[in-house]
Parts: structure tokens; sequence; C-alpha cells
């Protein structure tokens, strides 16, 4: 079946710095890939929607300078955390949509990773 | 806009007890929707989804939900609980009239206690 891999798994860094995660999805090609956010004993939060080969599209209150997102091909995508702080901390979980292989791709499941805690010290 | 509410935060029964997990949705045309699981320090598993056609759907690990249109539910069910079910289980929604933005929108989650 469809796999996405996310890495790192986990990583903890210093206030200030730059995190890069990226979700791959591994035997299949997504257009579009959906990044969340989850706060402890929370739901997951969407964060945004990027799209192969364009911009991303960023929910509301989530700030695109600070959650930059780059899908540069069909297979990647990355999130990265700039100048992270400690209230950035949390579990970043990405899911990729496959190619439509029904004509409504809205239909097809979702794939996720299996996420990245960050820890900001 | 859509919208998904799961009413239990958390849902406790014994082994070998039938399990549900509750979910209600809106949207403004169409539903698809679904089931995912999530262990802890992981991404979510897809369990199973209703698209359309018949208003039982089966799905993994012996999982099912009924779609019911009139209560607007998509309750997760399973006869036989079993320890390894316990997880947090999230209910989705995506409107079908949505062309151009397939947002999947999740409810909050519901934490499953198996009990042996």
């Amino acid at each position: 079946g469809a796999v996405v891999s996310q890495h790192p798994s986990w990583v903890i860094c210093k206030s200030g710095t730059s995190v890069k995660i990226e979700c791959r999805s591994l035997d299949f090609q997504a257009t579009t890939m959906f990044w969340y956010r989850q706060f402890p004993k929370q739901s997951l939060m969407l964060m945004a929607t990027s799209n192969e080969g364009s911009k991303a599209t960023y929910e509301q209150g989530v700030e695109k300078d600070k959650f930059l997102i780059n899908h540069a091909s069909l297979t990647l995508s990355t999130l990265t955390v700039t100048s992270a702080h400690p209230e950035d901390s949390s579990f970043y979980i990405c899911s990729a949509r496959e190619v439509s292989v029904i004509p409504d791709s809205g239909a097809n499941v979702l794939t996720f990773g299996a996420g990245s805690r960050l820890t900001v010290l | 806009a859509q919208s998904v509410a799961q009413p239990e935060d958390q849902v406790n029964v014994a082994e070998g007890n039938p399990l549900t997990v509750k979910c209600t949705y809106s949207v403004s045309g169409n539903p698809y929707l679904f089931w995912y699981v999530q262990y802890p320090n992981r991404g979510l598993q897809f369990l199973l989804k209703y698209i359309t056609g018949d208003n039982l759907v089966k799905g993994s690990y012996g999982f099912e939900a009924e779609f019911n249109k009139s209560q607007t539910s998509f309750h997760l069910k399973k006869p036989s609980a079993l320890v390894s079910d316990s997880a947090l289980y999230f209910c989705a929604v995506r409107d079908n009239q949505m062309n151009r933005d397939d947002k999947i929108i999740f409810g909050k989650g519901t934490r499953l206690h198996i009990l042996p």
C-alpha cells in the first residue's frame, strides 16, 4: 500500500534555529500534501495544503513566514519551522493524497507520515 | 463550512464487549466520511471510509461504521473489543461538492480504552 515517510521522527533544537521536516511519498505521486500540527491530547490542526509546483495554502492563523512549505516534486514536501521558539514545540504530521485514480480525488484516502516531534529548548 | 463532532473525549469498554465511538458531521453537500486510528507517537492509519452506496461500511481490524444521513452520523463500531484496540480515533469529513478546496476536516478525537 501507499507509504509516506516523514523525517526526522524526533528533533530537539535551540530557540532561534530553523528546523526542516521532510515528507515523502515512497511509492506513489502526490500532487497534494497536507501538514498538520497536533498538541497533546488534542486533535489535528490543519496548518496548510501543499500543492506541487505552486504556493502552499495556509489556514487562518498560521504564519506562512514562520512555517515555510515547499512542494518541489510529486513525492516531496518540506516544512521548515523558522526561528523556532518553545511554543512551536509540537507533533507535526504530514499526509499525502495519491494523484487521482478515480474521478474525484477527494474520495481518495490520505496516507499519513509517522509524525515528527519537535522540541524547542 | 464543513465540521465534525466527536462528543466523547474518552470511551471505556471492557474487552469482549461491543464498542461504539460516535461521530456527527456537517457539510453543505454530500459527505465523504473517514475513520482513522492513531497509536502513541505515530501518524494516523486509515480504518474505513464512506463514499456512496451501502450505509454500513466495513474496514480494517474488524471495525465498521454506519452512515446515517438523517442523523448526520457516522459512528464507528466493533462487535467485540480487544485490548489492542486502545488508541485515539479520529472521524473526518470532506464535502464532495468542494472541487477546489479538498481539505479533510478532522474531529477532535476520541480516546478508546479497552479494559482487560
